[in-house]
């Protein structure tokens, strides 16, 4: 499968605990993006990666997350003293740099419940 | 700041009935569309996408989309739907770092 994966698939914890999530894209896509889904919502921007550089960054990403792209391959997202309102299903997406025309891939999410 | 926004947040049709799913974008500049799709259980694939050209854009499973710039819409349309359409449909713009913002999404539940 050349889809892009996300492990793990689920993810329970206890508030105040960190959760760190991988992201693995589609290979030789340099863009990488990162979204959050709450129940009823569309998938909302978090941030997203040209290679290993760190683009850009919603305010929705508190102090408390983090991600990383460290040799601009697989992506990881962390955060750190999770909260209730954390709670959701985290998508990360790939796509050619090329223009914005191009299409982005999703992968199948990581559903994280805090307790 | 663009947003997007989706008029039916829960459809229920019958097999072979009509669909047609609203969609209205705010952006001033060149705008791309998308639909996305997502199916019980699996992740989200594109069905459609306008970046200019002919307005009426046609994608798979027989899904189309017809482009109103007048009215800033982007509406999704199939003549006849299947059970196997049920699904989460999201419609989307991108700006030019081609991050997506979506629509709430409608839900669509086909009864067999």
């Amino acid at each position: 499968d050349t889809g892009v994966s996300q492990n793990p698939r689920h993810k329970i914890t206890k508030r105040g605990q960190n959760v760190t999530f991988r992201c693995d894209p589609i290979s030789e896509h340099n863009r990488l993006y990162w979204y959050r889904q709450t129940l009823g919502q569309g998938p909302e921007f978090l941030t997203y990666f040209q290679n290993e550089a760190q683009l850009e960054k919603s305010r929705l990403l508190s102090d408390r997350f983090s991600a990383e792209r460290p040799k601009g391959s697989f992506s990881t997202l962390e955060i750190q003293r999770t909260e209730q309102g954390d709670s959701a299903m985290y998508l990360c997406a790939s796509r050619p740099s090329g223009t914005s025309q191009e299409t982005q891939y999703f992968g199948p999410g990581t559903r994280l419940l805090v307790l | 700041a663009q947003s997007v926004s989706q008029h039916n947040h829960h459809v229920i049709l019958s097999e072979a009935a009509s669909l047609e799913l609203g969609c209205n974008y705010s952006y001033g500049g060149t705008v791309n569309l998308f639909w996305y799709v997502q199916y019980p259980g699996q992740h989200l694939q594109l069905l459609l996408k306008y970046f200019s050209g002919d307005p009426l854009v046609k994608g798979i499973k027989g899904f189309e989309a017809e482009f109103i710039k007048s009215k800033f819409s982007f509406n999704l349309r199939k003549p006849s739907v299947q059970w196997s359409d049920t699904a989460e449909y999201f419609c989307a713009v991108n700006d030019r770092t081609g991050k997506l913002i979506f629509g709430q999404g409608t839900t669509l539940q086909v009864k067999p």
